[in-house]
């Protein structure tokens, strides 16, 4: 079964300073999707980042960035330039294969991230 | 695009009594629909995953007769919560995915903060 890990429960950073969540995930699979999504405090859930493992390259959008580890099965986000909004919890999530049926995301336990100024 | 809605946003009932939640695809017709639970301050726990005009695939440990899941359309699933106790309380969440590229990309919904006294 795939399991996906976030051993940072809570986490505080400055505006302007640049955090890293770090995940890690157990999976057998060969391609997969991995997800970092953001819980602000009105509780909707935001896609923040996606990344496919079949693609070497790191996902990027605007702040936010990851570092894909495949042989480590390590998946982390940074962000840069930190701001007041970024507070929120931050799950990542896992998606095997298939991916076009209904397959469901495996969700971490989640980060809190404070940002204060 | 790719609005997902629930309603109510929040609901307070007397023990005992069924309460609907509807989760609608605003803008698109959904593959499939997601009902997640989440406690606070912890991850989302997938209940069940419904496909229109089928029955609903619920996971293990969760009670198929207490939480009704009806998946009419396209683009509404509706989870009924019955003779609800107030260890049901809790924020419900739903998505709704569509097909974008090689996957199944999930949306989410607002959320719905159940209350039982």
């Amino acid at each position: 079964a795939q399991t996906v890990t976030q051993s940072q429960p809570e986490m505080s950073v400055q505006e302007a300073e640049t955090v890293t969540l770090s995940c890690t995930y157990d999976t057998s699979e060969s391609n997969y999707y991995l997800f970092w999504y953001k819980q602000p405090p009105s509780r909707q859930m935001i896609l923040v980042i996606r990344q496919e493992a079949y693609k070497q390259q790191n996902a990027t959008e605007n702040r936010f960035s990851v570092n894909f580890q495949k042989a480590a099965k390590s998946f982390s986000l940074k962000i840069s330039d930190s701001q007041l909004g970024d507070t929120a919890m931050y799950f990542c999530a896992f998606m095997k294969p298939p991916f076009q049926a209904g397959t469901a995301l495996i969700f971490g336990k989640g980060t809190t991230l404070s940002v204060s100024s | 695009g790719a609005v997902v809605s629930q309603h109510p946003s929040r609901v307070i009932c007397k023990s005992g009594t069924s309460v609907k939640i509807e989760c609608r695809s605003l803008d698109f017709q959904a593959t499939t629909m997601f009902w997640y639970r989440q406690f606070p301050k912890q991850s989302l726990m997938l209940m069940a995953t419904s496909n229109e005009g089928s029955k609903a695939t619920y996971e293990q440990g969760v009670e198929k007769d207490k939480f009704l899941i009806n998946h009419a359309s396209l683009t509404l699933s509706t989870l009924t919560v019955t003779s609800a106790h107030p260890e049901d309380s809790s924020f419900y969440i739903c998505s709704a995915s569509r097909l974008a590229g090689r996957y199944n990309e999930q949306f989410f919904g607002p959320g719905t903060r159940l209350t039982v006294l």
